[in-house]
């Protein structure tokens, strides 16, 4: 089984419907991370999570909002999606290496919004 | 403001030559550098870079790290059509109680038979 799964893992929506996109992990981090990636932009991101009680905002939160449910979840909502939001979603999970971050991806989440 | 820049962005080869892929940043406080490898989905980690491992090798890939100069290079000898991907550099910037990795925009390669 997957370490880090994302559901749903393709999403068709309309604009202004709330979606949420959904993220476990069973590696038992800490730290959780959502971002988007969009072509010739990289990956961005929206917020982190470095435990249940810790939410902050990343580079691209407005439109946004998560959930830290508990260590092994962690979900993205759009309140009201919009097609800018059209994009592929990636939650990340991350321990400390020696010290140092390593992230590791779930395998995506493509939505469009129409 | 943090920057990485990867260079460049697509890359076509073929089969058997050997690649050279660049990564530069400006970050304050750098803590490590990450290359990541990413076929058809989620981003897969190749090597983590730091003070103190500034060459790391793995089969036909291998990495430096200038930390004078500021750059990365991520090397793949002999390519295969497997090693067609986007390949991401990312830069763990070190501040009070925060581990976060701020990303390039990639580099596309294609290897062709």
């Amino acid at each position: 089984d997957a370490d880090v799964t994302q559901t749903p893992r393709n999403r068709i929506t309309k604009t202004g419907k709330r979606i949420m996109l959904e993220c476990s992990q069973t590696k038992g981090h800490d730290r959780m991370y959502w971002y988007r990636q969009d072509p010739g932009l990289g990956l961005r991101l929206i917020y982190y999570s470095f435990d249940v009680k810790d939410i902050n905002k990343g580079e691209i939160s407005d439109g946004y909002s998560v959930s830290r449910q508990a260590q092994a979840k962690f979900s993205l909502s759009l309140e009201s999606a919009i097609p800018n939001q059209t994009a592929l979603y990636f939650c990340a999970t991350s321990d400390l290496l020696r010290g140092f971050e390593t992230q590791y991806f779930g395998p995506g989440t493509r939505l469009l919004v129409l | 403001e943090d920057k990485v820049v990867q260079s460049p962005l697509s890359l076509v080869v073929h089969e058997g030559d050997t690649v050279t892929l660049n990564c530069s940043y400006e970050v304050t406080n750098f803590r490590s550098l990450l290359w990541y490898k990413q076929e058809k989905k989620a981003p897969t980690f190749l090597f983590m870079l730091t003070s103190s491992g500034i060459e790391k090798k793995s089969g036909r890939l291998s990495s430096i790290l200038d930390k004078k100069e500021l750059f990365s290079i991520l090397n793949i000898t002999a390519t295969q059509t497997g090693d067609s991907a986007i390949y991401l550099c990312a830069v763990d910037l070190a501040g009070a109680g925060s581990y976060q990795l701020t990303f390039g925009k990639g580099t596309k390669l294609s290897v062709i038979p």
